[in-house]
């Protein structure tokens, strides 16, 4: 069955360290999104990716970036890690350019910067 | 811009009793608006979405939701609540045509026994 996987899961960091969340989708989707969960917050989008080497800055981009080298995966790269970037993420992807399509999430990766 | 507001921080229900879970919304054309459900610890699942179309959809697990153009609504309904429906739902939305999907804040749904 196709899926979307993220890893690690869970993952402690220092402040100021540079960290990468992997993201590995196997429903061959050319739209991936990277969302942060926050209580009081809900989702917001901080990257997307509507196809290979095309990336977009989301509305909570500073201090993250990605890249998409092919359809499968959008790793998440945070460049100097903040206490603020506490916090669960998620990955998503969904198919075609319409907007009606919904999306697939991942198990998601909690991150805490110490 | 679009936004989507979820009024509701917690709703408690009775197992038996019928739910609802409130959404509104705010674009400047037609609305796309999604349903999701959150168990602990896991990814969003999706449950319904509203594209075009008959204003009442019918998704997973019993869900339903009322597409309402002149409230800007688009609440989540079950006739009868069931303990496992205790979990975290949000509601989305974009405007028709490409721009990127907009979450509510999400609202903790608990079903006493």
């Amino acid at each position: 069955d196709a899926e979307i996987t993220q890893s690690p899961r869970h993952k402690i960091t220092e402040t100021g360290r540079q960290v990468t969340l992997a993201c590995h989708q196997t429903w061959n989707h050319n739209n991936m999104f990277w969302y942060r969960q926050d209580l009081g917050h809900g989702l917001r989008l901080i990257h997307y990716s509507y196809g290979v080497q095309d990336t977009n800055k989301g509305e909570v981009s500073d201090g993250y970036s990605v890249s998409r080298s092919n359809t499968e995966d959008l790793p998440l790269t945070l460049e100097s890690a903040a206490s603020s970037q506490t916090s669960v993420y998620f990955c998503a992807s969904s198919e075609g350019r319409t907007g009606s399509s919904e999306q697939y999430f991942g198990p998601g990766t909690r991150l805490t910067v110490t | 811009a679009q936004s989507v507001a979820q009024p509701e921080d917690q709703v408690n229900v009775a197992e038996g009793n019928p739910l609802t879970v409130k959404c509104t919304y705010s674009v400047s054309g037609n609305p796309y608006l999604f349903w999701y459900v959150q168990y602990p610890n896991r990814g969003l699942q999706f449950l319904l979405k509203y594209i075009t179309g008959d204003n009442l959809v019918k998704g997973s697990y019993g869900f339903e939701a009322e597409f309402n153009k002149s409230q800007t609504s688009f609440h989540l309904k079950k006739p009868s609540a069931l303990v496992s429906d205790s979990a975290l739902y949000f509601c989305a939305v974009r405007d028709g045509g490409y721009s990127t999907l907009t979450f509510g804040k999400g609202t903790m749904l608990l079903v006493s026994p």
